[in-house]
């Protein structure tokens, strides 16, 4: 059973305009959720982050979005640019299960944008 | 120079042998892990090891061992290597009260003929 969901395999958009990548998840424990980026033959680094305090966390062209009641999030990318093509992780962690932070990082599947020149 | 190396980048190999991946990190971070990307592009995790101790072992076979013979280094071990294997294993390390940040290798592709 997946816990964090990306139901969008990919997404393409002009240069300039904005793209927005979505990701749900039904874990209610989860309490931080992450954007990790992932260009070919690198591993995934760490973009952006919002804890379920917030409801939104801006950091320069890139804003995430938390409707916790939904079970939703979203990673908005103004403007668009081609060096942002790669494929976008969700990912979410219980931060302090029993009082202690483990790491356990729970990934969905990706979501592969190409923006276009 | 390179956060968090793995070795090797590629992996191939016949149904039954033994196979190690190597993973190092010199970012002086406390908690290293161990990820499978299979197939479905999911990115699940396998291990972790805070200080040289194990603190999450998934549900992954018992072919799987993971040895962290200090805190800079996580290396897994794979017995009698089956095809359903073959998958990109990806290593990542964090620091003490910052789990949640994970910085990760380029990856391992195993592939099992």
């Amino acid at each position: 059973d997946q816990q964090v969901k990306q139901n969008s395999p990919s997404l393409s958009v002009q240069e300039g305009r904005i793209s927005i990548l979505n990701c749900d998840y039904t874990n209610s424990m989860f309490d931080y959720f992450l954007w990790y980026k992932k260009y070919p033959a690198e591993g995934p680094t760490f973009l952006i982050s919002i804890s379920s305090i917030k409801d939104k966390n801006e950091d320069g062209r890139f804003t995430v979005f938390l409707n916790k009641s939904a079970k939703h999030l979203s990673l908005h990318i103004v403007p668009s640019q081609p060096g942002d093509s790669a494929v976008y992780f969700c990912a979410a962690i219980e931060m302090y299960a029993g009082g202690t932070s483990y790491g356990k990082l729970t990934f969905g599947q990706g979501t592969i944008l190409t923006v276009h020149p | 120079d390179t956060a968090v190396s793995q070795t090797p980048k590629y992996l191939v190999t016949q149904m039954g042998n033994d196979k190690s991946i190597k993973c190092e990190q010199n970012l002086g971070h406390d908690t290293m892990y161990w990820y499978k990307q299979d197939s479905k592009k999911f990115l699940k995790i396998m291990f972790s090891y805070n200080n040289k101790e194990l603190i999450i072992n998934e549900t992954v076979p018992n072919r799987f061992s993971p040895k962290s013979p200090d805190k800079a280094h996580l290396n897994l071990h794979i017995n009698s290597l089956e095809l359903g294997d073959s998958a990109v294993y990806f290593c990542a390390s964090s620091q003490e009260g910052a789990k949640n940040i994970q910085y990760f290798g380029a990856g391992t592709r195993l592939s099992v003929l």
